[in-house]
């Protein structure tokens, strides 16, 4: 098994320019998530989804957009790339136990810079 | 906001345990304590989680009090690569939120 997958690894935008991200994972789970981290910081959720077809916002959701149409991918969209969104973007994906229990599995990233 | 308060750093002996500390006072009866880690530019990694027993697999020990207000995660033979941010989180309306996390350094 791979796990998660995140595609690309590293990418340099001009403001205004759009990109999608995409995460993919091979383990059948339900759930995925986005995150961005910046430095020395933690992680912050961005989007994610319950279910294909399904995308709910989460803390940081302003200039972002995601689609789940297959259950194995999980897209993040930036419409217009502002250098605020210089940033590490994660990609995770969990099948939980019950509704309290829960193991998020996470990609190794994708390095974002924004000029 | 984080439900979780722990030290920024803690430095620890190659080969000696390393028992990293978490307040959550504010956890709810049902919630489980969850502890990842962050090696240098990867992802997060899960570790172990736990609600009222201590509990251990491979990687860990978590160690919850009684009154399940604090949490120790163990590490019994901390090795060079263990250095890494490590994280302890209560979910908040079903969602991880990380913190700043504690930087532990193993030192040789």
């Amino acid at each position: 098994n791979a796990g998660v997958t995140q595609t690309p690894k590293f990418r340099v935008l001009k403001t205004g320019q759009s990109m999608t991200l995409l995460c993919a994972q091979d383990m059948n789970h339900e759930y995925m998530y986005w995150y961005r981290q910046d430095p020395g910081m933690g992680l912050r959720l961005i989007h994610y989804s319950v279910g294909e077809g399904t995308t709910a916002k989460g803390e940081v959701p302003d200039g972002y957009n995601v689609s789940r149409l297959k259950k194995q991918n999980f897209l993040l969209g930036l419409e217009s790339a502002a250098p605020s969104q210089t940033s590490v973007y994660f990609c995770a994906s969990s099948y939980p136990f019950d509704s309290r229990q829960e193991t998020q599995y996470f990609g190794p990233g994708t390095r974002l810079l924004v000029l | 906001d984080a439900k979780t308060t722990q030290p920024p750093s803690m430095d620890c002996a190659e080969g000696r345990a390393a028992n990293l500390p978490c307040n959550h006072s504010t956890i709810s009866g049902n919630e489980y304590v969850y502890w990842y880690r962050q090696i240098h530019s990867q992802g997060p990694q899960y570790i172990i989680h736990g609600l009222k027993n201590n509990e251990t697999n491979e990687m860990a020990s978590l160690i919850i009090t009684e009154d399940r207000k604090s949490s120790t995660l163990i590490l019994p033979h901390a090795t060079l690569r263990d250095t890494a941010v490590y994280y302890c989180i209560v979910r908040v309306a079903g969602k991880l939120i990380f913190g700043q996390g504690t930087t532990l350094q193993v030192k040789p």
